[in-house]
Protein backbone atom coordinates (compact mmCIF):
# COMPACT_ATOMS: atom_id res chain seq x y z
CA UNK A 1 0.00 0.00 0.00
CA UNK A 2 1.41 3.45 -0.91
CA UNK A 3 2.06 5.62 1.67
CA UNK A 4 0.65 8.98 0.39
CA UNK A 5 -1.90 8.68 -2.29
CA UNK A 6 -2.66 11.54 -4.48
CA UNK A 7 -5.95 12.65 -6.41
CA UNK A 8 -8.27 15.29 -7.58
CA UNK A 9 -6.12 16.49 -10.53
CA UNK A 10 -7.57 16.90 -14.09
CA UNK A 11 -8.16 19.66 -17.42
CA UNK A 12 -9.80 23.08 -15.80
CA UNK A 13 -9.96 25.89 -17.72
CA UNK A 14 -7.93 29.23 -16.79
CA UNK A 15 -10.01 30.62 -13.81
CA UNK A 16 -11.28 27.49 -12.51
CA UNK A 17 -10.87 25.66 -9.50
CA UNK A 18 -9.69 22.08 -8.08
CA UNK A 19 -9.57 20.27 -5.09
CA UNK A 20 -6.43 18.25 -4.29
CA UNK A 21 -6.66 15.50 -1.94
CA UNK A 22 -3.87 13.40 -0.41
CA UNK A 23 -4.75 10.28 1.56
CA UNK A 24 -1.81 9.32 4.19
CA UNK A 25 -1.77 5.23 5.37
CA UNK A 26 0.92 2.95 6.87
CA UNK A 27 2.83 6.64 8.08
CA UNK A 28 2.89 9.15 10.73
CA UNK A 29 0.90 12.05 9.13
CA UNK A 30 -0.41 14.04 12.46
CA UNK A 31 3.54 14.23 13.81
CA UNK A 32 4.85 15.82 11.05
CA UNK A 33 4.49 18.71 8.69
CA UNK A 34 2.87 18.15 5.15
CA UNK A 35 4.13 19.78 1.79
CA UNK A 36 2.89 20.47 -1.69
CA UNK A 37 5.15 19.92 -4.34
CA UNK A 38 4.89 20.71 -8.18
CA UNK A 39 6.74 19.79 -11.37
CA UNK A 40 5.76 21.51 -14.89
CA UNK A 41 6.15 19.34 -17.90
CA UNK A 42 9.55 18.32 -18.46
CA UNK A 43 10.66 20.98 -15.88
CA UNK A 44 12.20 20.99 -12.18
CA UNK A 45 10.68 20.74 -8.52
CA UNK A 46 8.85 23.81 -7.44
CA UNK A 47 7.76 23.78 -3.60
CA UNK A 48 4.12 25.20 -3.62
CA UNK A 49 3.23 25.05 0.22
CA UNK A 50 3.64 23.63 4.08
CA UNK A 51 1.28 23.41 6.83
CA UNK A 52 2.09 22.59 10.19
CA UNK A 53 1.31 19.25 12.24
CA UNK A 54 -1.68 20.90 13.92
CA UNK A 55 -2.51 22.96 10.62
CA UNK A 56 -2.30 26.39 12.48
CA UNK A 57 0.74 27.61 10.67
CA UNK A 58 0.89 28.01 6.33
CA UNK A 59 3.40 28.78 4.15
CA UNK A 60 3.54 29.09 0.37
CA UNK A 61 5.33 30.09 -2.47
CA UNK A 62 4.10 33.57 -3.30
CA UNK A 63 3.33 32.55 -6.98
CA UNK A 64 0.20 31.24 -5.42
CA UNK A 65 -0.52 33.16 -2.40
CA UNK A 66 -4.03 34.04 -2.37
CA UNK A 67 -4.82 31.77 -5.17
CA UNK A 68 -4.33 28.29 -2.98
CA UNK A 69 -4.74 26.94 0.34
CA UNK A 70 -4.01 24.04 2.23
CA UNK A 71 -5.18 22.39 4.78
CA UNK A 72 -5.48 19.12 6.41
CA UNK A 73 -7.32 17.18 8.60
CA UNK A 74 -5.81 14.74 11.16
CA UNK A 75 -8.37 12.57 12.22
CA UNK A 76 -8.70 11.45 8.38
CA UNK A 77 -5.01 11.06 8.19
CA UNK A 78 -5.46 13.84 4.98
CA UNK A 79 -4.14 16.73 2.90
CA UNK A 80 -5.56 18.83 1.09
CA UNK A 81 -5.00 21.85 -1.77
CA UNK A 82 -7.62 24.40 -2.69
CA UNK A 83 -6.29 25.83 -6.07
CA UNK A 84 -8.22 28.74 -7.42
CA UNK A 85 -8.02 31.38 -10.03
CA UNK A 86 -5.95 28.61 -12.20
CA UNK A 87 -3.38 29.83 -14.86
CA UNK A 88 -1.70 27.78 -17.09
CA UNK A 89 1.45 28.06 -15.84
CA UNK A 90 -0.13 26.08 -12.88
CA UNK A 91 0.12 23.25 -14.91
CA UNK A 92 2.18 20.37 -13.23
CA UNK A 93 1.93 17.11 -11.61
CA UNK A 94 1.23 17.99 -8.08
CA UNK A 95 3.26 15.94 -5.50
CA UNK A 96 2.10 15.42 -2.08
CA UNK A 97 5.38 15.17 0.50
CA UNK A 98 6.12 14.25 4.93
CA UNK A 99 8.49 16.95 5.44
CA UNK A 100 10.60 16.18 8.55
CA UNK A 101 10.05 19.80 10.40
CA UNK A 102 9.14 23.19 9.75
CA UNK A 103 11.73 24.46 7.35
CA UNK A 104 12.80 20.76 6.45
CA UNK A 105 13.38 18.45 3.12
CA UNK A 106 11.06 15.74 2.24
CA UNK A 107 11.28 12.04 2.86
CA UNK A 108 7.97 10.15 1.62
CA UNK A 109 6.30 11.73 -1.44
CA UNK A 110 3.19 10.10 -3.43
CA UNK A 111 3.04 9.53 -7.10
CA UNK A 112 1.54 12.51 -7.83
CA UNK A 113 -1.23 14.03 -9.91
CA UNK A 114 -1.71 15.88 -13.10
CA UNK A 115 -3.73 19.59 -13.14
CA UNK A 116 -3.96 20.90 -16.46
CA UNK A 117 -4.93 24.57 -16.80
CA UNK A 118 -5.83 25.32 -20.59
CA UNK A 119 -8.86 26.54 -22.32
CA UNK B 1 14.50 33.95 -2.40
CA UNK B 2 17.55 31.70 -2.29
CA UNK B 3 18.77 30.69 -5.75
CA UNK B 4 20.38 27.04 -6.67
CA UNK B 5 22.13 26.40 -9.24
CA UNK B 6 23.30 22.73 -10.15
CA UNK B 7 26.01 21.87 -12.75
CA UNK B 8 26.32 20.57 -15.02
CA UNK B 9 22.82 20.18 -16.14
CA UNK B 10 23.44 17.43 -18.08
CA UNK B 11 26.10 14.44 -17.19
CA UNK B 12 26.96 11.69 -19.53
CA UNK B 13 28.83 8.91 -18.28
CA UNK B 14 30.03 4.83 -17.85
CA UNK B 15 29.14 2.45 -15.23
CA UNK B 16 31.71 2.59 -12.62
CA UNK B 17 32.69 6.06 -13.29
CA UNK B 18 32.97 8.54 -10.43
CA UNK B 19 30.28 11.37 -10.68
CA UNK B 20 30.74 14.51 -9.11
CA UNK B 21 27.46 17.30 -9.18
CA UNK B 22 27.62 20.63 -7.82
CA UNK B 23 24.74 22.84 -6.31
CA UNK B 24 25.65 26.30 -5.39
CA UNK B 25 23.35 28.75 -3.54
CA UNK B 26 22.69 32.33 -4.03
CA UNK B 27 23.16 32.68 0.10
CA UNK B 28 24.75 30.91 2.59
CA UNK B 29 22.81 27.78 3.64
CA UNK B 30 24.71 26.69 6.25
CA UNK B 31 24.39 22.70 5.88
CA UNK B 32 20.91 22.77 5.19
CA UNK B 33 20.64 21.14 2.34
CA UNK B 34 18.92 17.97 0.73
CA UNK B 35 19.60 15.83 -2.41
CA UNK B 36 16.64 14.00 -4.34
CA UNK B 37 16.89 11.19 -7.19
CA UNK B 38 13.93 11.44 -9.44
CA UNK B 39 13.59 8.57 -12.31
CA UNK B 40 10.94 9.48 -15.09
CA UNK B 41 7.57 9.30 -14.69
CA UNK B 42 8.53 8.67 -11.19
CA UNK B 43 8.35 10.93 -7.81
CA UNK B 44 11.64 12.30 -6.06
CA UNK B 45 13.35 10.10 -3.82
CA UNK B 46 15.50 11.67 -0.92
CA UNK B 47 19.23 10.55 -0.96
CA UNK B 48 20.76 12.99 1.81
CA UNK B 49 20.20 15.55 3.89
CA UNK B 50 21.96 17.99 6.17
CA UNK B 51 24.42 18.14 2.88
CA UNK B 52 25.79 15.04 3.90
CA UNK B 53 23.52 13.01 6.18
CA UNK B 54 22.58 9.54 4.51
CA UNK B 55 18.92 8.53 4.43
CA UNK B 56 17.97 5.69 5.58
CA UNK B 57 18.32 2.68 2.84
CA UNK B 58 20.06 4.66 0.22
CA UNK B 59 23.48 2.82 -0.89
CA UNK B 60 26.85 4.27 0.49
CA UNK B 61 28.41 5.13 -2.87
CA UNK B 62 26.24 8.28 -2.43
CA UNK B 63 27.85 11.02 -0.92
CA UNK B 64 27.60 14.64 0.09
CA UNK B 65 29.66 17.14 1.46
CA UNK B 66 30.10 21.57 1.81
CA UNK B 67 28.50 23.74 3.24
CA UNK B 68 27.85 27.54 3.14
CA UNK B 69 27.15 28.14 -0.56
CA UNK B 70 28.38 25.09 -2.29
CA UNK B 71 27.88 21.35 -2.49
CA UNK B 72 28.59 18.49 -4.29
CA UNK B 73 27.09 15.33 -4.22
CA UNK B 74 29.44 12.47 -5.62
CA UNK B 75 28.44 8.75 -6.27
CA UNK B 76 31.87 6.74 -6.33
CA UNK B 77 30.97 3.67 -8.86
CA UNK B 78 28.00 4.66 -11.09
CA UNK B 79 25.96 1.56 -10.84
CA UNK B 80 22.75 1.13 -13.96
CA UNK B 81 19.91 2.31 -11.32
CA UNK B 82 21.87 5.24 -10.82
CA UNK B 83 20.81 6.73 -14.13
CA UNK B 84 18.26 9.53 -13.26
CA UNK B 85 17.99 13.01 -12.50
CA UNK B 86 19.21 14.59 -9.43
CA UNK B 87 18.14 17.55 -7.74
CA UNK B 88 19.52 20.01 -4.67
CA UNK B 89 16.95 21.72 -2.19
CA UNK B 90 17.72 24.36 0.55
CA UNK B 91 16.00 24.34 3.30
CA UNK B 92 17.37 27.12 5.51
CA UNK B 93 14.87 29.84 4.73
CA UNK B 94 11.31 29.78 3.26
CA UNK B 95 10.35 29.63 0.20
CA UNK B 96 12.03 26.55 0.05
CA UNK B 97 13.82 25.84 -2.89
CA UNK B 98 15.34 23.26 -6.06
CA UNK B 99 18.53 23.42 -8.17
CA UNK B 100 17.37 23.01 -11.94
CA UNK B 101 18.56 19.12 -11.77
CA UNK B 102 21.29 17.08 -13.39
CA UNK B 103 20.64 14.76 -15.38
CA UNK B 104 22.92 11.58 -15.48
CA UNK B 105 23.08 9.62 -18.84
CA UNK B 106 24.90 6.85 -19.77
CA UNK B 107 27.70 7.55 -22.24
Amino acid sequence: EEPLVESGGGLVQPGGSLRLSCAASGINFNGFYMSWVRQPPGKGLEWVANIKEDGTDKYYVDSVRGRFTISRDNAGNSLYLQMNSLRVEDTAVYYCARSRGWRAYMDVWGKGTTVTVSS
Amino acid sequence: DIQMTQSPSTLSASVGDRVTITCRASQSISSWLAWYQQKPGKAPNLLMYRASTLESGVPSRFSGSGSGTEFTLTISSLQPDDFATYYCQQYNTYPLTFGGGTKVEIK
